[in-house]
């Protein structure tokens, strides 16, 4: 069955620190990829997205991620977190043939602390 | 506000009763998708209607269902709720498939 997994449950950084969340899919063949984040209280909106081209995408909020089809991972960093950055964030595959249906992984969530 | 409006926000509601939850998607958007939230299963797709007609179905209990209006509006019923029915039942659209949507805020059902 098709499905994603995020490698950290939760992750606790300073402010200014580095993240790296993981996101791996169980599927080789075409898909487009999701990073959402959800604040405290408010629903899901959409950081960055992957469909085709430079592996390489630049999302909102200084967030990227890298698509490398070999491992199937689409992992999301940034360079430097801020204390607004804590918040949920999710992986999302849309897997091919699937209409528009996503798979979500099971979250991460970030803590940022001042 | 992301364009797509939930309601209610909030419902709280006794075992066996039926709820039904509302979605308008945002303006120009044909598909209409379903997700529940909750802590032991994170989010799980029910269901994706496009310009009314099912499109594709996921882990959605007999005991829901759903339908999109001519006016794209969707509404979600859940019967004979249970306590583990409670959860955030969020709602999504997209004018095309695939390349991500737009969630609403979510409506928040507490079943006792």
């Amino acid at each position: 069955a098709q499905s994603v997994s995020q490698h950290n449950h939760h992750v606790i950084l300073s402010e200014a620190a580095s993240l790296e969340l993981g996101c791996n899919y169980s599927y080789g063949g075409t898909v487009n990829l999701f990073w959402y984040v959800q604040y405290p209280g408010q629903h899901l909106q959409l950081l960055l997205k992957y469909f085709s081209g430079d592996p390489l995408v630049k999302g909102i909020k200084g967030f990227e991620a890298e698509f490398i089809k070999s491992k199937f991972s689409f992992n999301l960093r940034k360079p430097s977190v801020q204390w607004s950055d804590t918040a949920e964030y999710f992986c999302a595959v849309n897997f091919y043939n699937q209409g528009g249906k996503l798979i979500f992984g099971q979250g991460t969530e970030l803590s940022v602390k001042p | 506000d992301s364009g797509v409006t939930q309601t209610p926000k909030h419902l709280i509601t006794a075992t066996g009763q039926r709820v039904t939850l509302r979605c308008s998607p945002r303006s120009g958007d044909l598909s209409v998708y379903w997700y529940q939230q909750s802590l032991d299963q994170g989010l799980q797709f029910l269901i994706q209607y496009y310009n009314g007609e099912e499109r594709a179905k996921g882990n959605i209990l007999e005991r829901f269902s759903a339908q999109q209006f001519p006016d794209l509006h969707s509404e979600l019923n859940l019967s004979s709720l249970e306590l583990g029915d409670s959860a955030l039942y969020f709602c999504a659209s997209s004018m095309t498939e695939g390349h991500g949507y737009t969630f609403g805020s979510g409506t928040r059902l507490t079943v006792v």
